[in-house]
């Protein structure tokens, strides 16, 4: 099993509030993903990395913002939150170098914006 | 951006059948892989594929690499309750800059 963890696993907060989505992984991985879902529905990437200090934006354009200044930690944050931010966050990891490479994700932090 | 079609969207069976699911793509992919997901969790994998023709089992499933490159095929075998959830195909595509892309999942419902 992959040991890579998310926390807050739930959040209920309020419009306009700053979050941050903490995703840390111990396995040394150099390639992390931050995936956005939708209950039931495919995932959409939005942030990823391939190293400390490179972060890029993925296929879906999001408001949320990443940084990795340490190889285990990539966390996400929103700086004013809204109702349309509501959804589940996955955080993944890729330890493969080069090109391809299996993702293992965290279990998922379900953010309701009220 | 690179587009995965997976199928079916869902599937109602009983327990004990087999099941099987696919995933297409307009393009080559060099990495097809397989992830479950149950409800409130994050995607597992469950089988990776490297090779076109490449088959692999992993316990009552099966996956295959197509020959053209372009598609992927999970068998489940003799389903059991705990087989419920949502399936995932999932692919490197040899175009883009390697960001893995999922197709939109088959929903798994057992009768048992």
């Amino acid at each position: 099993e992959a040991d890579i963890y998310q926390t807050p696993r739930y959040l209920v907060i309020g419009t306009g509030k700053k979050i941050t989505l903490e995703c840390s992984q111990t396995m040394g991985h150099d390639k992390m993903y931050w995936y956005q879902q939708d209950p039931g529905m495919e995932l959409h990437l939005i942030h990823y990395s391939y190293g400390v200090n490179s972060t890029e934006k993925g296929d879906l354009s999001s408001e949320s913002t990443v940084s990795r200044i340490r190889t285990e930690h990539f966390p996400l944050t929103l700086e004013s939150a809204r109702p349309s931010h509501t959804s589940q966050y996955l955080c993944a990891s890729s330890g493969r170098q080069g090109p391809g490479g299996e993702l293992f994700f965290g279990e998922g932090s379900r953010l309701t914006v009220l | 951006g690179q587009q995965l079609n997976q199928s079916p969207q869902s599937m109602f069976i009983q327990e004990g059948e087999d099941v099987s699911m696919n995933c297409t793509s307009s393009s080559i992919f060099n990495t097809w892989l397989w992830y479950k997901q149950d409800p409130g969790e994050g995607p597992v994998l469950l089988i990776a594929l490297y090779k076109a023709g490449e088959l692999t089992s992993n316990g009552r499933l099966t996956a295959q690499f197509g020959i053209t490159r372009k598609d992927s095929f999970l068998n489940i075998s003799a389903s059991i309750p705990s087989d419920v959830g949502i399936y995932f195909c999932a692919g490197f595509s040899i175009q883009g800059a390697q960001k893995l892309v999922f197709g939109q999942g088959t929903r798994l419902t057992i009768n048992p």
